[in-house]
């Protein structure tokens, strides 16, 4: 597959473990955040999403925080899977207006 | 699978050339968006038509264009390709005009120029 974001921060988890991925976005006034999951080969696919309405959202496996005080999402994913690795990018919404994303983080699972 | 098709999946060509990307978005999204992502910037925003109006415009080079059509598809077109134009290409779609719906992607074009 093609090498995307050679220089990405990564981490590195065992098999079984949970994962914590964070992310800093930049505006205080965004509204809507989005975690993506990008497989090599593939285009970014929707993983879970939060309003700042919120703090904390549960999917299947997975958990988003957000801290609007310091400007931080996390993206937590319990059991890590070999399946999980792939880069893991946040995007912010606000108001309607275009998104924005982060770099990216590598999350690559050992056995 | 988003739902979202993006032909072709490789395209190489030379410098000075002019290329045509395709998209077609998921069944009932009227909003098309373009992205580049390239190896030291990203995924950067390029455009968004809306039911075959331009909404929105990102980081988009005068060279570059796009358009959707009736049926919904859309096409982005690359001209005068420089090398840093190479990069990966994605179409997002959602249903609505506006910019904060979920997105869903397809699985890229990815150009390389010669």
């Amino acid at each position: 597959g093609e090498n995307v974001g050679l220089h990405l921060p990564t981490l590195s988890v065992q098999e079984g473990d949970n994962s914590i991925i964070n992310c800093a976005y930049s505006n205080s006034a965004s509204d809507y955040f989005i975690w993506y999951k990008q497989e090599s080969g593939k285009g970014p696919q929707f993983i879970i999403d939060i309003r700042s309405n919120m703090d904390k959202r549960q999917g299947q496996r997975v958990t988003v925080l957000l801290n609007k005080t310091v400007k931080h999402l996390s993206l937590q994913i319990a059991a890590t899977q070999p399946g999980d690795s792939a880069v893991y990018f946040c995007a912010e919404n606000n108001y309607g207006q275009n998104f924005v994303f982060g770099p990216g983080t590598r999350l690559s699972v050992l056995p | 699978d988003s739902g979202v098709t993006q032909t072709p999946k490789h395209l190489i060509t030379a410098t000075g050339q002019r290329v045509t990307l395709r998209c077609s978005p998921r069944s009932g999204d009227l909003s098309v968006y373009w992205y580049q992502q390239s190896l030291d910037q990203g995924l950067q925003f390029l455009i968004q038509y809306y039911n075959g109006e331009e909404r929105a415009k990102g980081n988009i080079l005068e060279r570059f264009s796009a358009q959707q059509f009736p049926d919904l598809h859309s096409e982005l077109n690359l001209s005068s390709l420089e090398l840093g134009d190479s990069a990966l290409y994605f179409c997002a779609s959602s249903p609505g005009l506006s910019g904060g719906e979920t997105q869903y992607f397809g699985p890229g074009t990815r150009l390389l120029v010669l």
